[in-house]
């Protein structure tokens, strides 16, 4: 399968605890993307990379959110200090330039108790 | 900055046709439409570029008005496959920003 890949699917944590997800883009794919996603609402943009350098990250984004695309081949996203309202679907996407389709990944869904 | 769509909800009957539209305050480099079935991933459907074409395969098609900044999607004789949630996507700097979405039920 040469789709975009995300692990864990599926994270269940503690109030508190930090997670971690990593995502594998297309492997010529140079942009990736992390959106989250609640019930009910579309993708909300989090943060983008060019490569492995961070272009941009919401300003909605709370500073317990990290990005990283090391070597600008997969990426981790890093929540820290995790709160009930963190709990969502994270989705990766990756495409080959900008203004190009984004091909999305299965997510993973985080459940914080 | 994120698009307005309408209608949020529509029901259909295999066969008739549907529009979905888009709208957005900011000026537009692109629009993507995307749709998305209950529990799975966004899954591309056209990409509409400024000062592109109307595009469309099949029998889903959709427009781009610049001036307006508006996006409308077609779906004509629609078949059950059609059913889940569409989303644009707005792209002006390098991301996208989503709509909240346009569920659209086929019923047989």
């Amino acid at each position: 399968d040469t789709g975009v890949s995300q692990n864990p699917r599926h994270k269940i944590t503690k109030r508190g605890q930090n997670v971690t997800f990593r995502c594998d883009p297309i492997s010529e794919h140079n942009r990736l993307y992390w959106y989250r996603q609640t019930l009910g609402q579309g993708p909300e943009f989090l943060t983008y990379f060019q490569n492995e350098a961070q272009l941009e990250k919401s300003r909605l984004l709370s500073d317990r959110f990290s990005a990283e695309r090391p070597k600008g081949s997969f990426s981790t996203l890093e929540i820290q200090r995790t709160e009930q309202g963190d709990s969502a679907m994270y989705l990766c996407a990756s495409s080959l330039l900008s203004y190009n389709e984004q091909f999305f990944g299965p997510g993973t869904r985080l459940t914080v108790l | 900055q994120q698009p307005v769509q309408s209608p949020q909800a529509v029901i259909l009957r295999e066969g008739e046709d549907a529009v979905i539209n888009c709208s957005s305050s900011k000026a537009l480099y692109s629009v993507h439409w995307y749709r998305q079935k209950h529990g799975e991933a966004p899954v591309f459907l056209m990409i509409l570029l400024k000062g592109g074409e109307q595009k469309g395969h099949d029998k889903i098609s959709a427009s781009f008005n610049e001036k307006k900044q508006q996006s409308s999607l077609y779906l004509t004789a629609s078949q059950l496959s059609y059913s889940g949630t569409y989303f644009c996507g707005t792209e002006t700097t390098g991301k996208l920003i989503f709509g909240q979405g346009t569920t659209l039920q086929v019923k047989p």
